[in-house]
Protein backbone atom coordinates (compact mmCIF):
# COMPACT_ATOMS: atom_id res chain seq x y z
CA UNK A 1 0.00 0.00 0.00
CA UNK A 2 1.21 3.47 -1.22
CA UNK A 3 1.67 6.18 2.05
CA UNK A 4 0.35 9.18 2.22
CA UNK A 5 1.72 11.26 -0.54
CA UNK A 6 1.80 15.25 -0.45
CA UNK A 7 3.04 17.34 -3.16
CA UNK A 8 4.81 19.62 -3.63
CA UNK A 9 7.43 19.02 -1.31
CA UNK A 10 8.86 22.28 -1.19
CA UNK A 11 7.62 25.57 -2.29
CA UNK A 12 9.13 29.36 -2.39
CA UNK A 13 6.29 32.02 -2.20
CA UNK A 14 6.44 35.92 -1.97
CA UNK A 15 4.15 37.41 0.89
CA UNK A 16 0.71 38.59 -0.16
CA UNK A 17 0.60 35.87 -2.98
CA UNK A 18 -1.56 32.15 -2.04
CA UNK A 19 -0.68 28.84 -2.18
CA UNK A 20 -2.58 25.58 -2.65
CA UNK A 21 -0.89 22.28 -0.92
CA UNK A 22 -1.98 18.70 -1.56
CA UNK A 23 -2.29 15.26 0.23
CA UNK A 24 -3.10 12.00 -1.18
CA UNK A 25 -4.26 9.94 2.01
CA UNK A 26 -3.71 6.09 1.95
CA UNK A 27 -6.36 3.82 -0.46
CA UNK A 28 -9.28 3.24 1.77
CA UNK A 29 -8.96 6.23 4.42
CA UNK A 30 -11.45 8.33 4.62
CA UNK A 31 -10.44 11.09 7.20
CA UNK A 32 -7.31 13.72 6.55
CA UNK A 33 -6.14 16.12 8.78
CA UNK A 34 -3.67 18.57 8.65
CA UNK A 35 -0.95 20.17 11.20
CA UNK A 36 1.20 22.99 10.71
CA UNK A 37 5.26 22.83 12.24
CA UNK A 38 6.82 25.77 13.05
CA UNK A 39 9.90 25.62 15.22
CA UNK A 40 8.31 28.20 17.58
CA UNK A 41 4.69 26.86 17.47
CA UNK A 42 5.75 23.05 17.37
CA UNK A 43 2.68 21.25 16.24
CA UNK A 44 -0.53 22.92 15.61
CA UNK A 45 -4.12 21.33 14.67
CA UNK A 46 -5.35 22.65 11.38
CA UNK A 47 -8.10 20.90 10.17
CA UNK A 48 -9.43 17.51 9.50
CA UNK A 49 -11.83 16.49 6.45
CA UNK A 50 -14.08 13.50 6.37
CA UNK A 51 -16.66 12.19 3.48
CA UNK A 52 -15.79 16.13 2.16
CA UNK A 53 -16.50 17.61 4.93
CA UNK A 54 -14.69 19.87 7.68
CA UNK A 55 -15.09 18.18 10.77
CA UNK A 56 -12.68 19.73 13.20
CA UNK A 57 -10.88 22.76 13.27
CA UNK A 58 -7.93 24.12 14.47
CA UNK A 59 -7.42 28.18 16.14
CA UNK A 60 -6.47 29.22 12.61
CA UNK A 61 -7.51 32.37 10.58
CA UNK A 62 -9.72 32.44 8.02
CA UNK A 63 -6.77 32.78 5.39
CA UNK A 64 -6.51 28.71 5.95
CA UNK A 65 -8.68 26.49 4.19
CA UNK A 66 -9.29 23.25 2.92
CA UNK A 67 -11.31 21.10 0.85
CA UNK A 68 -11.76 16.88 0.47
CA UNK A 69 -13.01 15.44 -2.97
CA UNK A 70 -14.99 12.20 -3.47
CA UNK A 71 -11.59 9.87 -3.85
CA UNK A 72 -10.75 11.57 -0.20
CA UNK A 73 -7.39 13.65 -1.56
CA UNK A 74 -7.66 16.45 0.04
CA UNK A 75 -6.22 19.91 -0.63
CA UNK A 76 -5.80 23.27 1.76
CA UNK A 77 -5.41 26.73 0.51
CA UNK A 78 -3.34 29.89 2.05
CA UNK A 79 -4.15 32.84 0.87
CA UNK A 80 -2.44 36.30 1.85
CA UNK A 81 0.75 34.51 2.73
CA UNK A 82 2.37 35.91 5.84
CA UNK A 83 6.21 35.50 6.92
CA UNK A 84 4.82 33.86 9.75
CA UNK A 85 3.46 30.89 7.59
CA UNK A 86 6.69 29.79 6.13
CA UNK A 87 6.19 26.37 7.90
CA UNK A 88 6.31 22.49 7.56
CA UNK A 89 2.36 21.60 6.63
CA UNK A 90 2.05 17.64 7.17
CA UNK A 91 -0.88 15.85 5.66
CA UNK A 92 -2.18 13.08 8.01
CA UNK A 93 -4.94 10.12 7.12
CA UNK A 94 -6.60 7.71 9.00
CA UNK A 95 -9.56 5.14 8.90
CA UNK A 96 -11.30 6.97 10.76
CA UNK A 97 -12.09 4.34 13.77
CA UNK A 98 -13.59 5.23 16.96
CA UNK A 99 -11.36 5.31 19.80
CA UNK A 100 -7.49 4.31 18.67
CA UNK A 101 -7.47 5.95 15.20
CA UNK A 102 -3.59 5.60 14.18
CA UNK A 103 -2.54 8.73 11.62
CA UNK A 104 -0.03 8.19 9.14
CA UNK A 105 1.74 11.12 8.16
CA UNK A 106 3.08 12.04 4.84
CA UNK A 107 6.49 13.66 4.15
CA UNK A 108 4.96 17.45 4.30
CA UNK A 109 5.55 20.43 2.37
CA UNK A 110 8.04 22.47 3.34
CA UNK A 111 6.66 26.36 2.52
CA UNK A 112 8.60 29.62 3.01
CA UNK A 113 7.15 32.71 2.47
CA UNK A 114 9.62 35.15 1.14
CA UNK B 1 -6.44 22.99 28.53
CA UNK B 2 -4.60 21.22 25.95
CA UNK B 3 -1.31 22.11 26.52
CA UNK B 4 0.87 18.90 25.98
CA UNK B 5 4.52 19.29 27.58
CA UNK B 6 7.98 17.55 26.98
CA UNK B 7 11.28 18.56 28.22
CA UNK B 8 13.09 20.70 25.04
CA UNK B 9 16.71 18.01 24.58
CA UNK B 10 18.10 14.84 25.73
CA UNK B 11 21.50 13.36 25.63
CA UNK B 12 22.15 9.71 26.46
CA UNK B 13 25.12 7.72 25.33
CA UNK B 14 24.96 4.36 23.14
CA UNK B 15 23.96 1.71 24.90
CA UNK B 16 22.33 3.44 27.18
CA UNK B 17 18.08 3.38 28.36
CA UNK B 18 16.77 7.21 27.43
CA UNK B 19 13.42 8.42 29.08
CA UNK B 20 11.30 10.74 27.76
CA UNK B 21 8.43 12.19 29.86
CA UNK B 22 5.20 14.09 28.78
CA UNK B 23 2.71 15.66 31.11
CA UNK B 24 -0.77 16.17 29.54
CA UNK B 25 -3.88 17.81 30.84
CA UNK B 26 -6.53 16.76 29.41
CA UNK B 27 -8.27 13.68 31.59
CA UNK B 28 -10.38 13.00 29.08
CA UNK B 29 -8.03 11.79 26.31
CA UNK B 30 -8.62 8.31 24.90
CA UNK B 31 -5.69 7.09 23.25
CA UNK B 32 -1.74 8.96 24.04
CA UNK B 33 0.67 8.28 21.42
CA UNK B 34 4.67 8.56 20.67
CA UNK B 35 5.58 9.68 17.38
CA UNK B 36 9.52 9.74 15.92
CA UNK B 37 9.95 12.94 13.68
CA UNK B 38 13.70 11.98 11.85
CA UNK B 39 15.11 14.87 9.78
CA UNK B 40 13.37 16.35 6.92
CA UNK B 41 10.65 13.41 7.53
CA UNK B 42 6.99 13.58 8.31
CA UNK B 43 6.10 11.58 11.68
CA UNK B 44 6.10 7.76 12.15
CA UNK B 45 3.79 6.47 14.78
CA UNK B 46 6.17 4.64 17.32
CA UNK B 47 3.69 2.75 19.59
CA UNK B 48 0.58 4.01 21.84
CA UNK B 49 -1.20 3.22 25.20
CA UNK B 50 -5.22 3.30 25.76
CA UNK B 51 -5.94 5.57 28.40
CA UNK B 52 -7.02 2.57 31.45
CA UNK B 53 -3.59 1.31 31.02
CA UNK B 54 -0.27 1.70 33.19
CA UNK B 55 1.95 0.42 30.85
CA UNK B 56 3.23 -1.03 27.61
CA UNK B 57 5.99 -3.15 26.06
CA UNK B 58 6.95 -3.24 22.51
CA UNK B 59 10.37 -4.70 21.93
CA UNK B 60 12.61 -2.02 23.05
CA UNK B 61 10.02 0.65 23.62
CA UNK B 62 8.26 0.85 27.12
CA UNK B 63 5.12 3.51 27.73
CA UNK B 64 4.55 4.32 30.98
CA UNK B 65 1.10 5.94 31.53
CA UNK B 66 0.25 7.43 35.38
CA UNK B 67 -3.23 8.93 34.49
CA UNK B 68 -3.71 10.25 37.96
CA UNK B 69 -0.73 12.73 37.71
CA UNK B 70 -1.44 13.22 33.31
CA UNK B 71 2.22 12.36 33.07
CA UNK B 72 3.51 9.81 30.02
CA UNK B 73 6.81 8.31 29.70
CA UNK B 74 8.49 6.48 26.82
CA UNK B 75 11.76 4.79 27.42
CA UNK B 76 14.07 3.24 25.24
CA UNK B 77 16.36 0.48 26.04
CA UNK B 78 19.72 0.24 24.60
CA UNK B 79 19.42 3.32 22.63
CA UNK B 80 21.03 3.50 19.17
CA UNK B 81 22.45 6.06 17.07
CA UNK B 82 19.48 5.47 15.05
CA UNK B 83 17.54 6.44 17.53
CA UNK B 84 18.56 10.11 17.35
CA UNK B 85 15.11 12.10 16.34
CA UNK B 86 12.66 14.59 17.90
CA UNK B 87 9.84 12.42 19.74
CA UNK B 88 6.10 13.86 20.15
CA UNK B 89 3.50 12.70 22.33
CA UNK B 90 0.40 13.13 21.75
CA UNK B 91 -3.21 12.79 23.08
CA UNK B 92 -6.24 12.12 21.29
CA UNK B 93 -9.67 13.21 21.95
CA UNK B 94 -12.75 12.72 20.61
CA UNK B 95 -14.63 15.51 18.81
CA UNK B 96 -16.50 16.42 16.05
CA UNK B 97 -17.33 12.53 15.21
CA UNK B 98 -13.45 12.01 15.02
CA UNK B 99 -10.28 12.12 17.04
CA UNK B 100 -8.35 14.98 17.18
CA UNK B 101 -4.45 15.24 18.36
CA UNK B 102 -2.81 17.30 20.27
CA UNK B 103 1.06 17.08 20.46
CA UNK B 104 3.29 17.91 22.89
CA UNK B 105 6.84 20.35 21.67
CA UNK B 106 8.51 17.24 20.97
CA UNK B 107 12.36 15.98 22.51
CA UNK B 108 15.41 16.29 20.48
CA UNK B 109 17.08 13.14 21.39
CA UNK B 110 20.39 13.01 20.84
CA UNK B 111 22.65 9.69 21.13
CA UNK B 112 26.10 10.16 21.51
CA UNK B 113 29.18 7.37 21.05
Amino acid sequence: KAGVTQTPRYLIKTRGQQVTLSCSPISGHRSVSWYQQTPGQGLQFLFEYFSETQRNKGNFPGRFSGRQFSNSRSEMNVSTLELGDSALYLCASSLNQRGHNEQFFGPGTRLTVL
Amino acid sequence: GEDVEQSLFLSVREGDSSVINCTYTDSSSTYLYWYKQEPGAGLQLLTYIFSNMDMKQDQRLTVLLNKKDKHLSLRIADTQTGDSAIYFCAESRLTGGGNKLTFGTGTQLKVEL
